[in-house]
């Protein structure tokens, strides 16, 4: 099974570009969510969504965009890139609520440098 | 608001030694705890994990168990290998879809 599939793994952006994180799970989870990952910080939540058509903001959601129009996909957009954006992101997906127990599954990750 | 405090790393032990990770948090109700691991290069894993009070996840050698008079969910292994060098990261659920995270403690296994 693929799992959760991010693309792309490596990407280098100017200041002001912007670009779209693709993420795609086949495991038909109905969560799906957008980490980011900084040297001494752990992860911190950008946004996750519920279902088709329903997304939500997380602890870090300035600057970036997120769309769910099907369940498989769940793509995050930066519409004008920041040095500050420099990071490792990652997409998770999961059938349920973590308190309840449920696995929440981790993409491989995307290496993003903003210069 | 809720958090998760684990021992700042880097972490290096030889092989054969015995691994303790602290993990204490701080969170409303009755969250859901976990153990994530990140192999260099990968995403996070899950290790084990424990949804109420006493209860003892365990995966791969590796034991935690939720102590909600302390707050704890410390990580233990007997006896660490070389592939056991990763990341460790301690999370907990307390309520909503997402994890809250530790920061992470490197554990590197030498010879």
């Amino acid at each position: 099974n693929a799992g959760v599939t991010q693309t792309p793994k490596f990407q280098v952006l100017k200041t002001g570009q912007s670009m779209t994180l693709q993420c795609a799970q086949d495991m038909n989870h109905e969560y799906m969510s957008w980490y980011r990952q900084d040297p001494g910080m752990g992860l911190r939540l950008i946004h996750y969504s519920v279902g088709a058509g329903i997304t939500d903001q997380g602890e870090v959601p300035n600057g970036y965009n997120v769309s769910r129009s099907t369940t498989e996909d769940f793509p995050l957009r930066l519409l004008s890139a920041a040095p500050s954006q420099t990071s490792v992101y990652f997409c998770a997906s999961s059938k349920g609520q973590a308190l309840s127990g449920n696995t929440i599954y981790f993409g491989e990750g995307s290496w993003l440098t903003v210069v | 608001g809720d958090s998760v405090t684990q021992m700042e790393g880097p972490v290096t032990l030889s092989e054969e030694a015995f691994l303790t990770i602290n993990c204490t948090y701080t969170a409303t109700g009755y969250p859901s705890l976990f153990w994530y691991v990140q192999y260099p290069g990968e995403g996070l894993q899950l290790l084990l994990k424990a949804t109420k009070a006493d209860d003892k996840g365990s995966n791969k050698g590796f034991e935690a168990t939720y102590r909600k008079e302390t707050t704890s969910f410390h990580l233990e292994k007997g006896s660490v290998q070389v592939s056991d060098s990763a990341v460790y990261f301690c999370a907990l659920s307390a309520g909503s879809y997402q994890l809250t995270f530790g920061k992470g403690t490197k554990l590197s296994v030498i010879p």
